[in-house]
């Protein structure tokens, strides 16, 4: 069974830090999709970034970045340079056929 | 940018009564998904629509669910006769065809469900 993990129910940071959220996951497929979204209180669901499992490269944008380590199965989202706007829940899901989505881990940024 | 949008933001409605949930995908979308939040907890999938018939779905969606495609742009997922445990956030999503970065699912803003 295909499933993620997140360990990390809640984490902190102050901001203008950085701050790695911690994600994995269980497959036996070998081509895959990785995401992390982002929920606010109005709980929409937003792209963070994306990374797809044949690409070695780590995937970037802008203040997020990821990484992948493949034969690990572990997908951490790292952001840098924090802002109050990064406080939401952050969901890492896996997608080979229907999306997988982990428990979330609750951000909370510190001023 | 062009993005999915959900009707209604939130519906209230009687345990044992049918709710119809409404999503519009992004026009040139192909593949079309509902999922559900219950307060709390993670985003699970309920069902994956292609090409006018459902393509995968998972054991929370049972015969009390059903989605369809009426015309050119609405998805909708219909609940027959709701239970108070169906009291949640649902998430329309709707991805290109094409493998690769198109890959990326978007998600509606969500509607969310109260069963009194």
């Amino acid at each position: 069974a295909q499933t993620v993990t997140q360990s990390q129910p809640e984490m902190s940071v102050q901001e203008a830090e950085t701050v790695t959220l911690s994600c994995t996951y269980d497959t036996s497929e070998s081509d895959y999709y990785l995401f992390w979204y982002k929920q606010p209180p109005s709980r929409q669901m937003i792209l963070v970034i994306r990374q797809e499992a044949y690409k070695q490269q780590n995937a970037t944008e802008n203040r997020f970045s990821v990484n992948f380590q493949k034969a690990a199965k572990s997908f951490s989202l790292k952001i840098s340079d924090s802002q109050l706007g990064d406080a939401a829940m952050y969901f890492c899901a896996y997608r080979y056929n229907d999306m997988r989505f982990g428990a979330g881990t609750r951000l909370t940024v510190k001023p | 940018e062009p993005e999915v949008t959900q009707t209604p933001s939130h519906q209230v409605t009687q345990m044992g009564q049918e709710v119809i949930l409404r999503c519009v995908p992004i026009s040139n979308h192909l593949y079309f998904y509902w999922y559900r939040q219950i307060l709390g907890q993670k985003v699970e999938f309920l069902v994956s629509f292609y090409n006018n018939e459902i393509s995968e779905k998972s054991e929370i969606f049972d015969d009390q669910f059903s989605v369809e495609r009426p015309d050119g742009s609405n998805f909708t997922l219909k609940i027959r006769s709701t239970k108070l445990e169906d009291s949640a956030m649902y998430f329309c999503a709707s991805r290109e065809l094409a493998r690769g970065v198109a890959d990326t699912q978007y998600f509606g803003p969500g509607t969310r469900l109260t069963v009194l």
